[in-house]
């Protein structure tokens, strides 16, 4: 069975640091091309980043520079290095796997999400 | 890159058919056969119900499909039930930009 399960979420001051990570079970982890995609509270989803299998990233104009996706293939984990941290980037985040070569995202399992609170 | 254009809510009675609207521009749905949707309930993960525009991933219900014209793709539920309620957002490839872009969002009442 396919599980991705979030943690690392907290309440963190503007200007903070936190890093998330995503462990990956029931699935050759290295063969997929991951994301996260966030969901302020109140509001809609928001992608944030990908990842390929061989860790080349993409990230959304919001977070670049800020942020950073990663990924251990040798434990079946992403993650998500946040720095900077901005009010606006308090929300729920989600892990997400993409169906290969799909075009586009399909994401196709996600996890129950880990939630990111800035404020001083 | 802004966020693809969706209608804030469509409802619907029981039995009856809706089509929301997803709304970008010539650089992302109407460049690439890259449209997925993806179905919200509230507290739960987000679930993938269209992808590629108009395929549908294992045990998604037929009831479920999807096209595109131009730079608006659409999802249809047929006859609707109660179990639909929920928020469906769709997105789309916008490289060499954004990459990935979301819609706004629509939320789905069954009356």
């Amino acid at each position: 069975e396919v599980q991705l399960v979030e943690s690392g979420g907290d309440l963190v001051q503007p200007g903070g640091s936190l890093r998330l990570s995503c462990a990956a079970s029931g699935f050759t982890f290295s063969s997929f091309e991951m994301n996260w995609v966030r969901q302020a509270p109140g509001k809609g989803l928001e992608w944030v980043s990908y990842i390929t299998g061989d860790s080349i990233a993409r990230y959304t104009d919001s977070v670049k520079g800020r942020f950073t996706i990663s990924r251990d293939n040798a434990k079946n984990s992403l993650f998500l290095q946040m720095n900077s941290l901005r009010a606006e980037d308090t929300a729920l985040y989600y892990c997400a796997r993409e169906i290969p070569n799909c075009v586009g995202d399909c994401l196709d399992y996600w996890g129950q999400g880990t939630l990111v609170t800035v404020s001083p | 890159q802004s966020a693809l254009t969706q209608p804030a809510s469509v409802s619907g009675s029981p039995g009856q058919s809706i089509t929301i609207s997803c709304t970008g521009t010539s650089g992302d749905v109407g460049s690439y056969d890259s449209v997925s949707w993806y179905q919200h309930h509230p507290g739960k993960a987000p679930k993938l119900i269209i992808y590629e525009v108009n395929k549908r991933p294992s045990g998604v219900s037929d009831r479920l499909s999807g096209s595109k014209s131009g730079n608006t793709a659409s999802l249809t539920i047929s006859g609707l039930r109660a179990e639909d309620e929920a928020d469906y957002y769709c997105s789309s490839y916008a490289v060499p930009t954004i990459f990935y872009v979301l819609g706004t969002g629509t939320k789905v009442t069954v009356l």
